[in-house]
C-alpha cells in the first residue's frame, strides 16, 4: 500500500546547473501531475500526463522545464540551467481514472533549492 | 475556475469540534466541493468532497450550503495532528471527462492549542 514517492526528498543545486526530480506514482493510476509550490502559497499546477501522454503543459513557467512519463508509470520533471527563482517544492500528485472525481494522492515533495 | 474565499487562520481547542468556512459564490454546477489539507512538510492530503449533499467520513464532515455558494469544514473533535493549512477547492472534470488539476487558493491555517 505505498503512496506517492518522491527523491530526492531535498536537492540543492547551483544556478545554472540541470536537475532531475522523480515521481512514483501508485500503482495503476492513470493520472499524474506535477505541482510546484513555493514558501506561504499553495501549490499550483505545471503539467499533467494521462498515461504516457502529457495532455496538459500549461502551467510550465518556461521552456526550461520538461517533464516525462515514458510508460506511463513512474516521471520525471527536468529543470535545465537552473535559476533562484525555481527554488521551490516541486510535488506529484496522482489518482485513478477521474470517472467520478477520484481524489489526487500526493507525494511529500521534492524542496529545491538553487544558490 | 470559481475563486474562494477562506480565512487565513483559525484557532481552535483541543478535543474541540472546528468548523472551517469556505466562500465560492461562482461555483459552477458540476463543481465539486474538495477539501484538502497540508500538514508541515508534507504533500496535501485528500479530506473530503462533495456536490450537493452533506458528506461525512472517518475525518471530518462536509456541509454544504443549499445554493452551493458556501461549504464547511468540520473536524468535529480536533487533535493536535490536525494542525495544518485547510484548502477548499472547487473542482470538476473536464469536457472530455479526463482529470483536471486543483486550483488551490491560500488556505486556512488551523493551529491547534492543547
Amino acid at each position: 500500500g505505498a503512496g506517492v514517492s518522491q527523491s530526492p526528498r531535498y536537492k540543492v543545486a547551483k544556478r545554472g546547473q540541470d536537475v532531475a526530480l522523480r515521481c512514483d506514482p501508485i500503482s495503476g493510476h492513470v493520472s499524474l501531475f506535477w505541482y510546484q509550490q513555493a514558501l506561504g502559497q499553495g501549490p499550483e499546477f505545471l503539467t499533467y500526463f494521462q498515461n504516457e501522454a502529457q495532455l496538459d503543459k500549461s502551467g510550465l513557467p518556461s521552456d526550461r522545464f520538461f517533464a516525462e512519463r515514458p510508460e506511463g508509470s513512474v516521471s520525471t520533471l527536468k529543470i535545465q540551467r537552473t535559476q533562484q527563482e525555481d527554488s521551490a517544492v516541486y510535488l506529484c500528485a496522482s489518482s485513478q481514472v477521474n470517472l467520478d472525481n477520484q481524489p489526487q494522492h500526493f507525494g511529500d515533495g521534492t524542496r529545491l533549492s538553487i544558490l | 475556475d470559481a475563486k474562494t474565499t477562506q480565512p487565513n487562520s483559525m484557532e481552535s481547542n483541543e478535543e474541540e469540534p472546528v468548523h472551517l468556512p469556505c466562500n465560492h459564490s461562482t461555483i459552477s454546477g458540476t463543481d465539486y466541493i474538495h477539501w484538502y489539507r497540508q500538514l508541515p512538510s508534507q504533500g496535501p492530503e485528500y479530506v473530503i468532497h462533495g456536490l450537493t449533499s452533506n458528506v461525512n467520513n472517518r475525518m471530518a464532515s462536509l456541509a454544504i450550503a443549499e445554493d452551493r455558494k458556501s461549504s464547511t469544514l468540520i473536524l468535529h473533535r480536533a487533535t493536535l495532528r490536525d494542525a495544518a493549512v485547510y484548502y477548499c477547492i472547487p473542482h470538476s472534470l473536464s469536457s472530455s471527462g479526463s482529470a483536471r488539476q486543483l486550483t488551490f487558493g491560500s488556505g486556512t491555517q488551523l493551529t491547534v492549542l492543547p
